[in-house]
């Protein structure tokens, strides 16, 4: 199985703050990543689809880069309404594996 | 608009099973695949499975193999999962989503107690 190292487990950022989010692939991956939004009490929200596209009706706030086996979700200038946990996927091989999920909290 | 409706919370007890739907609409169903997540109170998101509404061609989580089981119905654009055996490990919330990972379902919360 294709593990996904998700880091950090959780954050505390400031409105206005840069943020950054991380996933490593065990194994090649490609661009078969997506990045979710889940808040509480609420279903996952698509963001970022084939490692650097924005999901339909998503901030250009929010994009997603990749370095080798290495997946970042950024948050240009944090919003309150960001606040959330973040997860990504792999999609290339089954299972299909998630990240452990970043907490995202106001500092 | 698409939209995937999911059945409502089901409380069950240890040992019995259960089965939860996941209405389509808004697109054609046989065209994306369906898939299974769970989430544990607190928890992270954990594949299940998927199903290929299109024939009914299925894969699972090696650990769902026994537990899970995904079928859909082309008449209705209904997929549905059913979990056998239940304990407190499955004491979860459940959620259909298509393939292109776009569209989730609001989820089932399904709760196994005595």
């Amino acid at each position: 199985d294709i593990q996904m190292t998700q880091s950090p487990s959780s954050m505390s950022a400031s409105l206005g703050d840069r943020v950054t989010i991380t996933c490593r692939a065990s194994q090649d991956i490609g661009n078969y990543l997506s990045w979710f939004q889940q808040k509480p009490g609420k279903s996952p929200r698509r963001m970022i689809y084939g490692a650097t596209n924005l999901a339909a009706g998503v901030p250009s706030r929010f994009s997603g880069s990749r370095s080798g086996s290495d997946y970042s979700l950024t948050i240009s200038s944090l919003e309150s309404e960001d606040m959330a946990i973040y997860y990504c996927l792999q999609s290339i091989q089954y299972p299909r594996t998630f990240g452990g999920g970043t907490k995202l909290e106001l500092k | 608009e698409v939209l995937l409706q999911q059945s409502g919370a089901e409380l069950v007890r240890p040992g019995s099973s259960v089965k939860i739907s996941c209405k389509a609409s808004g697109y054609t169903f046989t065209d994306y695949y369906m898939h299974w997540v769970k989430q544990r109170p607190e928890q992270g998101l954990v594949w299940i499975g998927r199903i290929n509404p299109a024939n009914g061609n299925t894969v699972y989580a090696e650990k769902f193999k026994s537990k899970a089981t995904l079928t859909a119905d082309k008449s209705s654009n209904t997929a549905y999962m059913q979990l056998s055996s239940l304990t407190s490990e499955d004491t979860a919330t459940y959620f259909c989503t298509r393939s292109s990972w776009d569209y989730w379902g609001q989820g089932v919360m399904v709760t196994v107690s005595s």
